[in-house]
């Protein structure tokens, strides 16, 4: 079974400093893994996703990912925030199939 | 191109009524999912479905919930005689495919009271 674990529910970080969010995961097989994130009272959007290829996925708004299979981890970095970026955040995980699992979230707290 | 519409944002209903939450898929999207947000919590599998077919709905609460997704019209996630319980923000998402990433709605937040 998949199981996804995001390490930290809050992080707050002062505007323009670097951040990461921390995801852990656990599966059988291959995996293909995805970051959303969520605006107070929105849906999530799709910030990046990796399914094969180079290990380090770019993806929108600055943020990017690093798939570290040895790990299992799949950490969310930004080097630079803003004020716009405090939001939820959250980490899933596929098998390949249509079942996607979500962690807990995090929460981005940006402070001026 | 619209994304992927839920409707209502918010519904209100007494314990015992019935629930209907809305969804319609993006445009070219033939994969619809189900999940449940609550407080504090991340997001619940709850079921996946394709025209006319449940795929998977293994997240489903054995009673009172159903959902379909015809051949015409939007997917309907149905909760009867809803309990206090069953509050909290319902998300709808589409896919083209296997592993695109999911279109999330904006959500219908349901209050049981």
């Amino acid at each position: 079974a998949q199981s996804v674990t995001q390490l930290d529910s809050q992080v707050p970080v002062f505007e323009e400093a670097p951040v990461e969010l921390r995801c852990n995961y656990s599966s059988s097989v291959s995996v293909y893994l995805f970051w959303y994130v969520q605006y107070p009272n929105q849906g999530l959007q799709l910030l990046l996703k990796y399914l094969s290829g180079s290990t380090l996925v770019k993806g929108i708004n600055g943020f990017e990912a690093e798939f570290n299979k040895s790990q299992t981890s799949f950490h969310l970095r930004k080097p630079s925030v803003h004020i716009s970026d405090t939001a939820e955040y959250f980490c899933a995980v596929s098998n390949g199939g249509f079942k996607t699992i979500f962690g807990a979230g995090t929460r981005l707290f940006v402070k001026a | 191109n619209a994304g992927v519409m839920q409707n209502p944002r918010h519904l209100v209903r007494r314990r015992g009524q019935e629930a209907r939450l809305r969804c319609s898929p993006m445009k070219g999207h033939s994969h619809v999912y189900w999940y449940r947000q609550l407080p504090e919590e991340g997001l619940k599998f709850m079921v996946y479905l394709q025209k006319e077919n449940i795929i998977d709905e293994s997240g489903m609460p054995k009673e009172r919930f159903s959902a379909e997704f015809p051949k015409e019209g939007p997917s309907i996630l149905r909760i009867q005689q809803v309990v206090r319980g069953d509050s909290a923000a319902y998300f709808c998402a589409s896919s083209e495919g296997e592993n695109y990433g999911y279109t999330f709605g904006s959500g219908t937040r349901l209050t049981v009271v």
